[in-house]
């Protein structure tokens, strides 16, 4: 089944401590984004990967880094979360132009 | 810039009744068009797309159709269910056709 996984789902941490929201995607897309949805503002984008190795900033990049070593993987980190980081985040991956599939999400929670 | 603006809500409708979401946009280019979908607890799933002007989309009873001439694409259904309660999102793409911009997402409540 063609598909984008995140993990974790949930999590809740302190603030400071490094964290990594995993992203895969097992359909050979090029393109992988991102997103940070809040209530009211939608969904915002973080970053995004044309390709392996290639990376750029979306909308609302601060806080977070990402890298894309392998084409089916592009992890989300958090060096040191603040609370105004706590977000629903989506990972959703493109190819061709047929529009995204998204992942599930994972709720991030800092204290 | 490219931008996609896309009706306030929350928006609440009976069952059976009929259904319009506004969508307008702002592109360079000549973008492809999408509707997602967000039921609750899950990710957001593409709903339906429309890739030129006067194409409809369609999908699970719900269309849109992309009007050049007034830069939209309105999502309607004819009949809505409690099922369809979701968050649904406007979105459009351009040139490479994988960076997309969506709106900011418009809640429907459908009650009995």
């Amino acid at each position: 089944e063609a598909q984008v996984t995140q993990n974790p789902r949930y999590l809740i941490t302190v603030t400071g401590k490094k964290l990594t929201v995993t992203c895969s995607q097992n359909m050979n897309h090029e393109y992988m984004s991102w997103y940070r949805q809040d209530p009211g503002l939608g969904l915002r984008q973080i970053y995004y990967s044309m390709n392996v190795e290639v990376t750029d900033k979306g909308d609302v990049p601060e806080g977070y880094k990402v890298s894309r070593k392998e084409k089916r993987n592009f992890p989300l980190i958090l060096e040191s979360p603040s609370p105004n980081q706590t977000s629903l985040y989506f990972c959703a991956s493109s190819g061709s132009g047929y529009g995204y599939t998204f992942g599930s999400g994972t709720r991030l929670t800092v204290v | 810039g490219d931008s996609v603006t896309q009706m306030e809500g929350p928006v609440t409708l009976s069952e059976e009744a009929f259904l319009t979401i506004n969508c307008t946009y702002t592109a360079t280019g000549y973008p492809s068009l999408f509707w997602y979908v967000q039921y609750p607890g899950e990710g957001l799933q593409l709903l339906l797309k429309a890739t030129k002007a006067d194409d409809k989309g369609s999908n699970k009873g719900f269309e849109a159709t992309y009007r050049k001439e007034t830069t939209s694409f309105h999502l309607e259904k004819g009949s809505v269910q409690v099922s369809d309660s979701a968050v649904y999102f406007c979105a459009l793409s351009v040139n490479t056709g994988n960076q997309f911009y969506f709106g900011t997402g418009t809640s429907l409540t459908v009650i009995p």
